[in-house]
This record gives structure tokens, C-alpha cells and sequence, in this order.
């Protein structure tokens, strides 16, 4: 079986600053790795995917997150966020058979 | 383009009602998912159907969720005898091929359940 593990629910931070959402995630094969984002009222937007090759992955609105094999983690990181990334963030993972099994969510707050 | 396209948007109804719940995948889209997304629960996997094969059922909660899939497009998820911990918001995704396959799902807007 697939878990996903959202370390924090909720991460308040100044406009203008880094952050780092962390995931965390377990499996017993080869999985798929994923980060959408949420904003309200709305349906899930991908963000970006690890499907296999460099670790590294960048995505959409200046996002990137690292695949860490050893530590079974896949965080996203933004090196300067704005008000407008203020939205729910939830990270996920597939293991080839269609379906995604995703996190608890983590809530960016972004201040001005 | 058009995206997925989910209605109605919001959904009230007393418990013990059915409900219907439409879900318009992307064109050409083989793959449809239906989600939940509830306070207690997060976001869990419902229903997954890909081209003709048998849909996967494994998330569905109970006998009193099914979900169809007409002619290879539209889908709906019916609940019947609805009960309060029904109310969550549904969510219809579509994809090209299996997300293993590297294909992301594209999601709609969801319809909000909510049961009296």
C-alpha cells in the first residue's frame, strides 16, 4: 500500500520570502510523484510531476520540487512567493494504476 | 480549450435522497476519476474508469455509490439513500491515458454535496 504524509498543515510566510512544503511518502514499488495546487472554489491545477530521470523537477509559476529516493521525499520549494500562491497545496503519488493517493494538504498563507 | 466540466456546481438535498452527479471529461480523454473531498477525510479516490476495461471500484465507500460511464465520455456518480456524511465535495478528473502512463489529470471545479 501507498501513504502520503504532508508534514505541515499549514505554513504562513511573508510575501517576498522562500518557502519549502514537505512530502513524504511510502511505497513498496515504483511510484509517481506529483504536486497540485487548490485555490478556492476551484479543482485541483497539476504543479509539476516526477516521472523518472533528474531528480530536480521544475513546474508552473516558479515552483520546484527535489525527488529524494533515499529519504522517500518529494518537497516543494518556491525561492520567492506572492500573495497570489496563497492556496492549498496537496502533493501525491501514483503507482501505475491509475489512481492518485494523495496527502493531507498544506495550506500557504502568504503576507504581505 | 475546454476543460473537465462538472455540474450542478452546488447540491442540496435531504437525507435519504438520490443524487446525480455529471461529470463532461476532456475530449479524447480515456481516462475519467471521481474523487471526494471532505473535511475529516482529505481527498480520497472513488471510481476510476480507463477506455473499455472494468472500472476500478476500490474507493467507493459503500453499495449505495456507483458510477457509470456512457460511451466512453460522460460519467455519473449516482449516491442513493444519501446520508450526512455524504456531504463533501465531488471531483471528476480525466486524463488521457493511466497517470502511470505519465499523463497528469486535469480536474474540474468539483460539485458541492451537502446533505440536510
Amino acid at each position: 500500500a501507498q501513504s502520503v504524509t504532508q508534514l505541515d498543515s499549514q505554513v504562513p510566510v511573508f510575501e517576498e520570502a522562500p518557502v519549502e512544503l514537505r512530502c513524504n511518502y511510502s511505497s513498496s514499488v515504483s511510484v509517481y510523484l506529483f504536486w497540485y495546487v487548490q485555490y478556492p472554489n476551484q479543482g485541483l491545477q497539476l504543479l509539476l510531476k516526477y516521472l523518472s530521470g533528474s531528480t530536480l523537477v521544475k513546474g508552473i509559476n516558479g515552483f520546484e520540487a527535489e525527488f529524494n529516493k533515499s529519504q522517500t521525499s518529494f518537497h516543494l520549494r518556491k525561492p520567492s512567493v506572492h500573495i497570489s500562491d496563497t492556496a492549498e497545496y496537496f502533493c501525491a503519488v501514483s503507482p501505475n494504476t491509475g489512481k492518485l493517493i494523495f496527502g493531507q494538504g498544506t495550506t500557504l498563507q502568504v503576507k504581505p | 480549450g475546454a476543460g473537465v466540466s462538472q455540474s450542478p456546481s452546488n447540491k442540496v438535498t435531504e437525507k435519504g435522497k438520490d443524487v446525480e452527479l455529471r461529470c463532461d471529461p476532456i475530449s479524447g480523454h480515456t481516462a475519467l476519476y471521481w474523487y471526494r473531498q471532505s473535511l475529516g477525510q482529505g481527498l480520497e479516490f472513488l471510481i476510476y474508469f480507463q477506455g473499455n476495461s472494468a472500472p476500478d471500484k476500490s474507493g467507493l465507500p459503500s453499495d449505495r455509490f456507483s458510477a457509470e460511464r456512457t460511451g466512453g465520455s460522460v460519467s455519473t456518480l449516482t449516491i442513493q439513500r444519501t446520508q450526512q456524511e455524504d456531504s463533501a465535495v465531488y471531483l471528476c478528473a480525466s486524463s488521457l491515458g493511466p497517470s502511470g502512463a505519465s499523463q497528469p489529470q486535469h480536474f474540474g471545479d468539483g460539485t458541492r454535496l451537502s446533505i440536510l
